[in-house]
């Protein structure tokens, strides 16, 4: 079975604070995702990566930056954290077919 | 803009009877189709897919129909039950994307004894 682990499961933290979600998978999956979640807009794009050392922004990245040093590790920072920040986080990796999305448990990060 | 929509931010529905999740795409290039269910406080967890060669994918009591002239595809989950109340996703990819999945807002599935 795919396993992808989101480092935390409930953060808080505080306005202006740097922040790091960290996402591992032990599947050797080249494609990995950073998604937002909130009520009445599904899951948002915020990065995305297709192999070690690159990325691509999403549809929503203002606010945010991602690290990929590792193939397994894909990390995101939020560089000062804000209010409209507070969110639950979820990472995904892509299986070799590119088709099915593999999904971490999620982050709920509240900033106050 | 939003190239995957899901009108229907909610449906309800009592056990037995049938769940109908509707789902409509923009772009004609998309050629993967996906349904994702996902529980409150967990990750979404993938369902039931279908490639756009094909016009029906059945799995036990979930169907997925895809229909490509109306750009639209749709989720039959027969007998529903009441542990099928999650909140569903539809996603849509197109091969050139490096796999990268459109999603809709999704559908809150309720079914009630």
């Amino acid at each position: 079975d795919v396993k992808v682990t989101q480092s935390s499961r409930y953060l808080v933290k505080r306005t202006g604070e740097k922040v790091f979600l960290e996402c591992v998978q032990d599947m050797d999956h080249e494609n990995m995702f950073w998604y937002r979640q909130d009520p009445g807009l599904g899951l948002r794009l915020i990065y995305f990566s297709y192999d070690v050392k690159m990325k691509e922004k999403g549809d929503i990245p203002e606010g945010y930056s991602v690290s990929r040093e590792k193939k397994e590790r894909f990390s995101l920072i939020l560089e000062s954290a804000s209010t409209n920040q507070t969110s639950m986080y979820l990472c995904a990796t892509l299986d070799s077919s590119n088709t099915e999305a593999f999904f971490g448990q999620g982050t709920r990060l509240t900033v106050v | 803009d939003q190239q995957v929509k899901q009108n229907s931010p909610s449906l309800s529905v009592q056990e037995g009877r049938i769940s109908i999740l509707n789902c409509d795409y923009t772009n004609s290039m998309f050629d993967y189709f996906l349904w994702y269910k996902k529980y409150p406080a967990e990750g979404p967890t993938f369902l039931i897919s279908i490639s756009s060669i094909k016009d029906k994918n059945e799995d036990g009591r979930f169907t997925v129909f895809l229909n490509k002239s109306a750009k639209h595809l749709s989720l039959h989950i027969v007998p529903s039950q009441p542990g099928d109340s999650a909140v569903y996703f539809c996603a849509s990819s197109r091969g050139s994307t490096l796999g990268r999945l459109y999603f809709g807002r999704g559908t809150q599935l309720t079914v009630w004894p």
